[in-house]
């Protein structure tokens, strides 16, 4: 059973408006990321949270803007999305940041994102 | 560049065993992993190799050899829930996770 909840499940937008993705993790977990998995594609790391603390963004459009106001919460803000933004964005968690077993990474299931 | 390769789809009979490949070419080499996803669900943890050599966990095994960059996932008795695809991941000197795109892998009866 998987720890890490997300809400919603689904969600259509328009360009033009703004929502929020939210991630909550039951593992006593200290890191958190965002993943973008599209068809056919490898997962793509969006942001990494570790202790709060923000310690990767790889490129990721300021139309994506990640949150985490604790160890346990993880949201990202959308605003003014293009239709190949449209992907199920997966939440993760781990219990460090340092590699090897213990840092097996638990999921969420995702949520289905359409940009019409 | 950084590069995880796997078959993009397998087919197998129920009952049989089937092997997954996966080749990778990574900055730095912290351990490889291995997830289940079924369709519309979330990835699963199934394995993490950092020697070389053979893990098995029940039906499941995964082999590692650093040297060639290859792993693989070998599953025994298959089941009609096995159709799943199957990630395989590096972690890199950075503690990222480089994945691979899956292969989907379907079972015949």
């Amino acid at each position: 059973e998987t720890g890490v909840t997300q809400t919603p499940r689904h969600l259509v937008m328009g360009m033009t408006n703004k929502k929020s993705l939210k991630c909550e993790q039951h593992l006593g977990h200290n890191a958190m990321y965002w993943y973008k998995q599209s068809a056919k594609k490898p997962l793509e790391l969006m942001f990494v949270y570790n202790f709060k603390e923000q310690t990767e963004n790889n490129s990721v459009p300021s139309r994506f803007s990640p949150e985490c106001p604790n160890s346990s919460h993880l949201f990202l803000h959308l605003h003014t999305l293009q239709p190949e933004d449209s992907a199920l964005y997966l939440c993760a968690s781990s219990p460090l940041l340092a590699g090897g077993p213990t840092d097996t990474q638990y999921f969420g299931p995702g949520t289905r994102l359409t940009v019409l | 560049g950084q590069n995880i390769d796997q078959p993009t789809e397998m087919t197998a009979t129920e009952g049989a065993i089937v092997q997954i490949n996966c080749t990778y070419q990574t900055s730095g080499f912290n351990g490889l992993f291995w997830y289940q996803q079924h369709a519309g669900e979330a990835p699963t943890f199934l394995s993490y190799n950092v020697l070389d050599g053979l893990e098995e966990k029940g039906r499941f095994s995964s082999f590692l050899s650093r040297s060639k960059g290859y792993s693989y996932l070998l599953l025994k008795e298959l089941q009609m829930k096995d159709s799943a695809s199957y990630l395989c991941a590096v972690m890199d000197s950075n503690y990222q996770l480089i994945w691979g795109a899956g292969t989907k892998l379907i079972i015949k009866p």
